[in-house]
Formats: structure tokens, sequence, C-alpha cells
């Protein structure tokens, strides 16, 4: 089946950088995306990796490894506003239009 | 215009009501999902919308009827809800295959009583 695991919770101060996991299983990996909720917001896409390395857009970065199956996020020069829920998401099926999300991580981060 | 618009905000319903949620985008997207998202737990896929037509229906009860009258706008039509149905609704949108990126609207809070 398909699977996308990450740490339920993590906490980080202000300024602080903070890496977000995710492990997956999935037949028919086209890519990785993350996307950041505030509670009860919206989504919002935030990165998407089809290829293995790093993806840098400003305090945030996206890194793939397929081999391992598995990516991260990280934040940099974290901020109040960056609390939220962070969740990586694949497409599934062998179909791209079929997206799946992780488990989600919850980010605390405190003054 | 970079968003997708859900109607209404909120909604409360009985066991016995028929409603509808709306959802409308002007992105030019031809694909659009609904997603179900329970209190800390990610949106789970339930219909897929490519080019107008139904691509995908995640073996969702028949409580749940989805419509695509265009391509700017989705509905999903309610009736005989049961309280565990109750959840957020997220309406989202993204260019034919989607694979790099959803727009979502910021859902409709369901209450089934």
């Amino acid at each position: 089946g398909q699977s996308l695991e990450q740490p339920s919770e993590v906490t980080a101060v202000e300024g602080a950088i903070v890496q977000i996991n995710c492990t997956y299983q999935t037949s028919g990996f086209y890519g990785l995306s993350w996307y950041q909720q505030h509670d009860g917001g919206a989504p919002t896409f935030l990165s998407y990796n089809a290829l293995d390395g790093l993806e840098e857009t400003g305090r945030f970065s996206s890194f793939l490894s397929r081999s391992d199956s598995y990516g991260y996020l990280l934040l940099q020069e974290l901020q109040m506003k960056d609390s939220a829920s962070y969740f990586c998401a694949v497409p599934y099926g062998g179909a791209t239009n079929k997206l799946i999300f992780g488990t989600g991580t919850l980010l605390a981060v405190q003054p | 215009d970079t968003e997708v618009t859900q109607t209404p905000k909120h909604l409360v319903m009985g066991m016995t009501n028929k409603k509808s949620l709306k959802c409308e985008q002007h992105m030019g997207h031809r694909a659009m999902y609904w997603y179900k998202q329970k209190a800390k737990k990610p949106p789970e896929l339930m219909f897929v919308y490519s080019y107008e037509k139904l691509s995908i229906n995640e073996s969702v009860p028949s409580r749940f009827s989805p419509e695509c009258p265009n391509s700017s706008l989705l509905n999903l039509h309610l009736h005989a809800l049961q309280p565990e149905d109750s959840a957020l609704y997220l309406c989202a949108s993204s260019q034919a295959g989607g694979a790099d990126g959803y727009t979502f609207g910021s859902g409709t809070r369901l209450t089934v009583v």
C-alpha cells in the first residue's frame, strides 16, 4: 500500500533551523510535495521535488532522495508565523492527480 | 485571480437534510478535487474531476454526490449524512496532472447533527 510517515510534532525556538522528515512507500513515484496548513486554514503548496537533491525557496528548502524513499523540509530563521502543520504528499496509484498526504507534523515555534 | 473560493464556510445540517457545498476557481485549472479532513489528520482524497469529467472516486458513500457544471465550478451534494461525516471539506484545483502543486480553498466546516 501507500504510506508516508512524518514525526507527529516538532518544537523549536524563533530564529532556529528545523528539519521535518518524510519517508514514503508508494508505487509509480513522480515526486514529493510539501504543504503548510495553519490551524483552520487551507493547505498551501510550498515545494515540489521531482529529482534528487535540494531545492531552495527563500527560508524553506526541500530535499529528496529517491533511492532512500526519503525527503525533508528544512525551515530556517524560524518565525512565530511558521507554527503550523506540515504535510508531505505524493501522487499515487500511477496517476499524477491522485495526491496522498503524509501523516503530518505539527510545528510549534516558541519565543 | 489565484484563489479557490468555497461556500459556505460553516454548515450545520441534520441527518435528513440535503445541502450543497460550492467551489469556484478562475485560474484555468482543468483538474478539481474534493478532500475530507478530520481534526489533526491529513486531507483524504474523495473525488477528482479532470476536464469536467469524474476521473476518480475513492469509494466514497453515495450520500456524497459530486458535480462539475463547468470548468470553474465544483459542487458536492450532501444527503442523509451521518454524524461521523462531520469534517472540514476542502476543494482544490491544479493544472491537469497536478503533481507539482494544488491550490486549496479554505474549506467548509461541516457539522452533522
